[in-house]
């Protein structure tokens, strides 16, 4: 079946830096999305990204469809104590009005103020 | 307007019972997932309703079933309960218009159900 490969599994960094993480897949998805999830919650809807190659922004955050479909990116500037979470990519598969998301294991973001 | 709403926030049941957790979607969103999220992992899709139908379903066995009603909430019933159940069961609503793909998926706060 379709997996998605994150990386990293963890990163534990210094207030103010900059972080990135990906993932990849041996499968093509139609759109590819980041989510947040802080403990307790469900997953909050960051970035959606629907064309390949498209590179979109929310505030901080930016992330790209990468261009064969397979992968997508997500960085993160001048990060702060509250960005700390699990961070989740979802690949979409099916059309129409049907449609599933495919996601990672996760990159669990921690932040040293 | 009103976000994904779930209940209960967490449940105890046996094995071999049976569960009903609830689903209210959010403001004007049509279709309704259900996905399983166990310790440490991403979120696992186990089936989709659009306008009261399935629409699509995930590796689950049919112990796993739904149900959306016309108001666009949903219910997710599991059978025969196994100590594998055990997780965090997550509620996403869409937009679902006509014709466009939306994977644009919101999520509930998720119910915890644990398994004894």
């Amino acid at each position: 079946g379709q997996q998605l490969n994150r990386s990293p599994q963890s990163m534990f960094i210094q207030e103010g830096e900059d972080v990135s993480m990906n993932c990849t897949s041996s499968s093509i998805f139609n759109t590819w999305l980041w989510y947040k999830q802080d403990p307790g919650e469900g997953p909050v809807l960051l970035i959606a990204l629907y064309k390949a190659g498209e590179l979109t922004s929310n505030g901080r955050l930016t992330a790209q469809f990468g261009i064969t479909r397979k992968d997508s990116f997500l960085n993160i500037s001048a990060s702060i104590p509250s960005d700390v979470g699990i961070y989740f990519c979802a690949g979409g598969v099916g059309s129409g009005n049907t449609g599933k998301l495919i996601f990672g294991q996760g990159t669990t973001l921690q932040v040293k103020p | 307007e009103t976000g994904v709403t779930q209940s209960p926030t967490h449940l105890i049941k046996t094995r071999g019972q049976q569960v009903t957790l609830r689903c209210s979607s959010q403001s004007g969103h049509n279709t309704v997932s259900w996905y399983q999220q166990a310790l440490g992992q991403g979120p696992q899709f186990i089936f989709q309703y659009y306008r009261e139908e399935e629409n699509g379903r995930g590796n689950f066995p049919p112990r796993f079933s739904g149900l959306q009603f016309p108001n666009y909430s949903s219910e997710l019933n599991v059978n025969a309960l196994e100590l594998d159940d055990s997780a965090l069961y997550l509620c996403a609503s869409s937009p679902g218009t006509s014709g466009r793909i939306s994977h644009e998926q919101y999520f509930g706060p998720g119910t915890r159900l644990t398994v004894t």
